[in-house]
């Protein structure tokens, strides 16, 4: 069964500085998706990032990105320049799509920017 | 194009009582999926439907169900409520396709068991 670790459960950062948040999972599977979703207070989630598992190249929307290591079987957020706005609850998550499928989302990382 | 919506947005009812969820998905979307999400268990997946067929289950008992119409709104019904149903219920919507399938998420019905 597949799995997916975020052990960092609470982080800040300063407000213009770049943060890292962790994410490892465990699957026997070679082809899948992984996501990262951020869910501000009391609003609604959000897809930030996705990633094939196929595709060598690390993702990259904006000041976000992605360091996929494949074989380690980690895919870390990075944000850079990070702003006020992206004070939230983030979560990585796990898709195989192959036959019937469903996403497995990690515990989250709560992430506070401070002014 | 509109977003996944939920109504409604917020409920309090007593144990023992039975409830029923609204999800609409995003146009043209035909997967929908509900999950629990608390802050003990985080977010866990109960079912997904796709041209109103159950095509995944998580791992809840029968109290939870669902259902999908053919205008691809879904609706979830918890019966028999307990105190540990309090949780943010939240919906989200895909193409269904066989691969890569992004979802989108509907803000969530927060519900209250007292």
């Amino acid at each position: 069964a597949q799995t997916v670790t975020q052990s960092q459960p609470e982080m800040s950062v300063q407000e213009a500085e770049t943060v890292t948040l962790s994410c490892t999972y465990d699957t026997s599977e070679s082809n899948y998706y992984l996501f990262w979703y951020k869910q501000p207070p009391s609003r609604q989630m959000i897809l930030v990032i996705r990633q094939e598992a196929y595709k060598q190249q690390n993702a990259t929307e904006n000041r976000f990105s992605v360091n996929f290591q494949k074989a380690a079987k980690s895919f870390s957020l990075k944000i850079s320049d990070s702003q006020l706005g992206d004070t939230a609850m983030y979560f990585c998550a796990f898709m195989k799509p192959s036959g019937t499928y469903k996403y497995i989302f990690g515990t989250g990382t709560r992430l506070k920017v401070l002014a | 194009k509109a977003g996944v919506t939920q109504t409604p947005r917020y409920l309090i009812k007593t144990r023992g009582q039975q409830v029923t969820l609204s999800c609409s998905p995003i146009s043209g979307h035909r997967s929908v999926s509900w999950y629990q999400q608390t802050p003990g268990q985080g977010l866990q997946f109960l079912f997904e439907y796709f041209s109103e067929t159950q095509r995944n289950k998580g791992n809840f008992p029968g109290r939870f169900s669902g259902r999908q119409f053919s205008n691809s709104r879904s609706e979830m019904n918890v019966s028999t409520l307990e105190l540990g149903d309090s949780a943010l219920y939240l919906c989200a919507s895909s193409l269904g396709g066989p691969n890569t399938d992004t979802q989108y998420f509907g803000p969530g019905t927060r519900l209250t068991v007292l």
